[in-house]
C-alpha cells in the first residue's frame, strides 16, 4: 500500500459526459501528479501541482482540468468525455522537498469506461 | 524534446537467468532518474532513483546503474514472482516526468 488513495475505482459513463476524479496523496507529500494510461499507450504524464499550485503541464486535454485543495487532495476534472477518454487514470504523490529526489507513489488507479 | 526508450519491448526468461533491462534517455537538466515495476492493472511501485553517472542502487535482485546516455536494471538469477513490466521514467528540469514504454518481463519456473 503506497499511501495514496484515488477515488472511485471504477467509472462506466457516456460520452459527452463529464466525471471528477479524486486523489488523496500521502501524508506530508506536497506535489501530485495525474498520469493517464491506456492499453496502447504507456504512462502519459497530464499535470502538476506543488502545494495548490500548477507546476507543470503534460500531454492534458482542454476538456480536462485539475486542481489541488488546501487540504492537498486533488481532482481530476474530464468533461465532454470520448470514447478514446476511456483508461486508466493514475494519481501519484511526492516529498517534493528541496534538496530530495522526487521519486514518486501511485495509488491504485481510476478505471474509466465511456460508452 | 525529452525522450525516454526502454529495451527490448519484452523479455522471457528462465527461472535464475540473469539478464539486464536498457533506459536510454534525452532530457534537459535531469532531476532524476527512476525505476518502477508495474503489474496488471496496478499503480506503478517505486523500486530507485539514481540521479548522476556512476551510481549504483540495489535492491534484493535488482540492481540499477546509471550513465550519462543511459540506465540498466540488472536482474540476477529472477524468479518468477519477478514477472512484471519494468518502467523507466526521467524528470527533467521542466519538472515534468517522462515514462518510457516499459520492458515486459516473463520469468519462467
Amino acid at each position: 500500500d503506497s499511501g495514496v488513495t484515488q477515488t472511485p475505482k471504477h467509472l462506466i459513463t457516456a460520452t459527452g459526459q463529464r466525471v471528477t476524479l479524486r486523489c488523496s496523496p500521502r501524508s506530508g507529500d506536497l506535489s501530485v501528479y495525474w498520469y493517464q494510461q491506456s492499453l496502447d499507450q504507456g504512462l502519459q504524464f497530464l499535470i502538476q501541482y506543488y502545494n495548490g499550485e500548477e507546476r507543470a503541464k503534460g500531454n492534458i486535454l482542454e476538456r480536462f482540468s485539475a486542481q489541488q485543495f488546501p487540504d492537498l487532495h486533488s481532482e481530476l476534472n474530464l468533461s465532454s468525455l470520448e470514447l478514446g477518454d476511456s483508461a486508466l487514470y493514475f494519481c501519484a504523490s511526492s516529498a517534493s522537498l528541496a534538496g530530495t529526489y522526487n521519486e514518486q507513489f501511485f495509488g491504485p488507479g481510476t478505471r474509466l469506461t465511456v460508452l | 524534446e525529452d525522450q525516454v526508450t526502454q529495451s527490448p519491448e519484452a523479455l522471457r526468461l528462465q527461472e535464475g537467468e540473469s539478464s539486464s533491462l536498457n533506459c536510454s534517455y534525452t532530457v534537459s537538466g535531469l532531476r532524476g532518474l527512476f525505476w518502477y515495476r508495474q503489474d496488471p492493472g496496478k499503480g506503478p511501485e517505486f523500486l530507485f532513483t539514481l540521479y548522476s553517472a556512476g551510481e549504483e542502487k540495489e535492491k534484493e535482485r535488482l540492481k540499477a546503474t546509471l550513465t550519462k546516455k543511459e540506465s540498466f536494471l540488472h536482474i540476477t538469477a529472477p524468479k518468477p514472482e519477478d514477472s512484471a513490466t519494468y518502467l523507466c521514467a526521467v524528470e527533467g528540469g521542466g519538472f515534468k516526468t517522462i515514462f518510457g514504454a516499459g520492458t515486459r518481463l516473463f520469468v519462467k519456473a
